[in-house]
């Protein structure tokens, strides 16, 4: 059945480290790619999205690139801030009236 | 303004009890959900409306009725409390129900039961 697939949390990394949170995700049809964030206490928001083959989505210095053959939509940002601290949700829509979502990955960063 | 309002924003109550909790969207969207979001986060859809008319229902138990009594508003009635329904439940809303819709979310009701 349709599925998403992301890392285990949580994560935590220093300011300015590096980040990568893997998504995959299995889809009947032609799914469009999100990514999606929750802040403490707050309910999700878009973060990006992409909606075809070899699309790179993009916001806040996060980055995400809609990979068909491998089916992943990897979530990247070059240097993390204190502020990126929250659960990242990696999810797809084929326009069935339902988003399907990950698991979500926590994310801390230490100052 | 909030674009997706949900009220209460958190709600105690004992096993066995009625309650409803109150989803009203004012970006003018056709489709409406409720998703539940367990202790790990995990987020699971619950029911979908189009139009006031319900597209999706997710096996979720008969205890849960939804309500759409316009485009705007999405209720969510559940009778007999039971403790495994402690969860935060999210009302969302897209504008169509297209592939490339994203959800706009309320800031969740956190349910805990006694």
């Amino acid at each position: 059945g349709d599925s998403v697939t992301q890392m285990e949390g949580p994560v935590t990394l220093s300011e300015e480290a590096f980040l990568t949170i893997n998504c995959t995700y299995t889809a009947t049809g032609y799914p469009s790619l999100f990514w999606y964030v929750q802040y403490p206490g707050e309910g999700l928001q878009l973060l990006l999205k992409a909606t075809k083959a070899d699309d790179k989505g993009s916001n806040k210095g996060f980055e995400a690139t809609y990979r068909k053959e491998t089916t992943s939509f990897h979530l990247e940002k070059g240097s993390v801030q204190v502020s990126d601290s929250a659960v990242y949700f990696c999810a797809f829509n084929t326009g069935g009236f339902k988003t399907i979502f990950g698991a979500g990955t926590r994310l801390f960063v230490k100052a | 303004d909030t674009a997706v309002s949900q009220t209460p924003k958190y709600l105690v109550t004992q096993m066995g009890n009625d309650k409803s909790i109150k989803c009203e969207q004012n970006l003018g969207h056709d489709t409406m959900y409720w998703y539940k979001q367990d202790s790990k986060k995990f987020l699971k859809i619950m029911f979908s409306y189009n139009n006031k008319e319900l597209i999706i229902n997710e096996t979720v138990p008969n205890r849960f009725s939804p309500k759409s009594p316009d485009k705007a508003h999405l209720n969510l009635h559940i009778n007999s409390l039971e403790l495994g329904d402690s969860a935060v439940y999210f009302c969302a809303s897209s504008p169509n129900a297209g592939r490339n819709t994203e959800a706009f979310f309320g800031q969740g009701t956190r349910l805990t039961v006694v």
